[in-house]
């Protein structure tokens, strides 16, 4: 049964930082394209980036706003994928998902979904 | 302000069929990219409804289908359950921004 685990949520101030953690089981880690997936009341989902498996490049790609900002990273010896939120604003308050993108195909869908964890960005 | 477009908001009543249109542009659906769609229970992480246009993950009853045509793609729901009350996103790709993009979100409402 895949599992995806979130935690590291909570409440942070404007410029402040976050390290998000994504604990899976059930699949295999190392081939699978990583993402993380946000949901807001006023924006609903929005992606926010990715981390391709090694095998594929390995490289990642972010969603403009949070480029520069955001790192998302992966330890493939402990089946775990993170997300660094740094010069926090606002607008980043929303629910954080972790998800799979077990086909890598052409146009990404996301297979399995954690069950998020929220951040909330206010001084 | 959604990249893809879809309706906030569709009834049904129990038995009915119902249709959900997600409505994109020549950078996205109508470059060729497929749509995917999820279904989220309030309260619930997005569930993975109907993927690569028209094709049902396990476990998904055969009473949802997808379609895709030019820069436009609907998702169909037959025989309308109770249960079938939650919210719909269709999801896509972007060549223009290059990102993963999504719609507003429908919410189905089973009368």
């Amino acid at each position: 049964e895949v599992q995806l685990v979130e935690s590291g949520g909570g409440l942070v101030k404007p410029g402040g930082s976050l390290r998000l953690s994504c604990a899976t089981s059930g699949f295999t880690f190392s081939n699978a394209w990583m993402n993380w997936v946000r949901q807001t009341p006023g924006k609903g989902l929005e992606w926010v980036g990715r981390f391709k498996s090694k095998t594929d490049g390995g490289t990642t790609d972010y969603l403009a706003p949070v480029k520069g900002r955001f790192t998302i990273s992966r330890d493939d010896s402990k089946n775990t994928l993170y997300l660094q939120m740094n010069s926090l604003k606002t607008e980043d308050t929303a629910v954080y998902y972790c998800t799979t993108d077990l086909k890598s195909g052409t146009t990404p869908f996301f297979d399995y979904w954690g069950q998020g964890t929220l951040v909330t960005v206010s001084s | 302000q959604s990249v893809l477009t879809q309706p906030p908001s569709v009834p049904g009543a129990p038995g009915q069929r119902v249709t959900i249109s997600c409505t994109g542009s020549s950078s996205n659906i109508g470059a060729g990219y497929d749509v995917h769609w999820y279904q989220q229970v309030p309260g619930t992480a997005p569930k993975l409804l109907i993927y690569d246009n028209n094709n049902r993950p396990s476990g998904v009853p055969d009473r949802f289908s997808g379609s895709k045509s030019g820069t436009s793609a609907s998702l169909a729901i037959t025989g309308l359950q109770a249960e079938d009350e939650a919210d719909y996103y269709c999801q896509s790709y972007d060549s223009s921004l290059s990102a993963v993009v999504f719609g507003g979100g429908t919410k189905l409402t089973v009368l």
